[in-house]
């Protein structure tokens, strides 16, 4: 079984600060795990995927994501937070042993960049 | 882009009309799915499908059917539409070289059942 929990589900930040998004999981196989982002009205967007080539993940848009297996999470980070960051947030499980690659999403985080 | 295209892209319809989404892709994909988005819940899976004629259920299936009868075409259908069904539906595909269940998705339908 998988699952997957956001820890906050609004994050606020003023521009220019850094930026961090929280994400536990649970699978019973090695997961793959991702994170998607979604701006107002639009679809979702792939950010960046853990594969488990290397514990830290670089994504687009100068995001980041650390795997650590002894705490099952996937935290988000961003060094410096711009006005266009401001979107919603879905981190997402994948069980390699999933059949047909069925994904489990977390509620979402709702990020909002101050000036 | 991973070429998905979904249609109609909004729709208003009265409770207990019949509702047929469509999802096309072009890049002869295996694996799509139909997902519904809710305020609080994040994306939950409707149903998918592994290939033409092949479906199964996800974990809100109760009112919804599918079908796939072309590999580039993936129908969901609401039988008698709800007001509770009133969500917006992304269909996603998997990449045919993905080993690692990445998902593509397309631009959503926005549904409200009066």
């Amino acid at each position: 079984a998988q699952s997957v929990t956001q820890l906050d589900s609004h994050v606020s930040v003023s521009e220019g600060t850094p930026v961090l998004l929280r994400c536990n999981y649970s699978s019973s196989y090695s997961p793959s795990l991702f994170w998607y982002v979604q701006h107002p009205n639009k679809g979702l967007q792939l950010l960046l995927k853990y594969t488990s080539a290397a514990t830290l993940v670089k994504g687009i848009n100068g995001f980041e994501a650390e795997f650590k297996k002894s705490e099952t999470s996937f935290h988000l980070t961003k060094p410096s937070a711009h006005m266009s960051d401001a979107a919603e947030y879905f981190c997402v499980v994948s069980d390699a042993g999933t059949n047909a690659g069925k994904s489990t999403f977390g509620d979402g985080t709702t990020l909002t960049v101050k000036p | 882009d991973a070429g998905i295209t979904q249609s109609p892209r909004h729709k208003v319809t009265e409770t207990g009309t019949p509702v047929t989404l469509r999802c096309h892709q072009t890049e002869n994909h295996r694996y799509m799915y139909w997902y519904r988005q809710d305020p609080g819940h994040g994306l939950r899976l409707i149903h998918y499908s592994y290939g033409v004629k092949d479906t199964d259920k996800g974990e809100v299936s109760d009112g919804y059917s599918v079908s796939r009868s072309k590999t580039e075409d993936f129908l969901l259908t609401l039988e008698s539409a709800t007001s509770s069904q009133t969500s917006v539906y992304f269909c996603a595909i998997r990449p045919r070289d993905s080993s690692y269940n990445e998902q593509f998705f397309g631009p959503g339908t926005r549904l409200t059942v009066l």
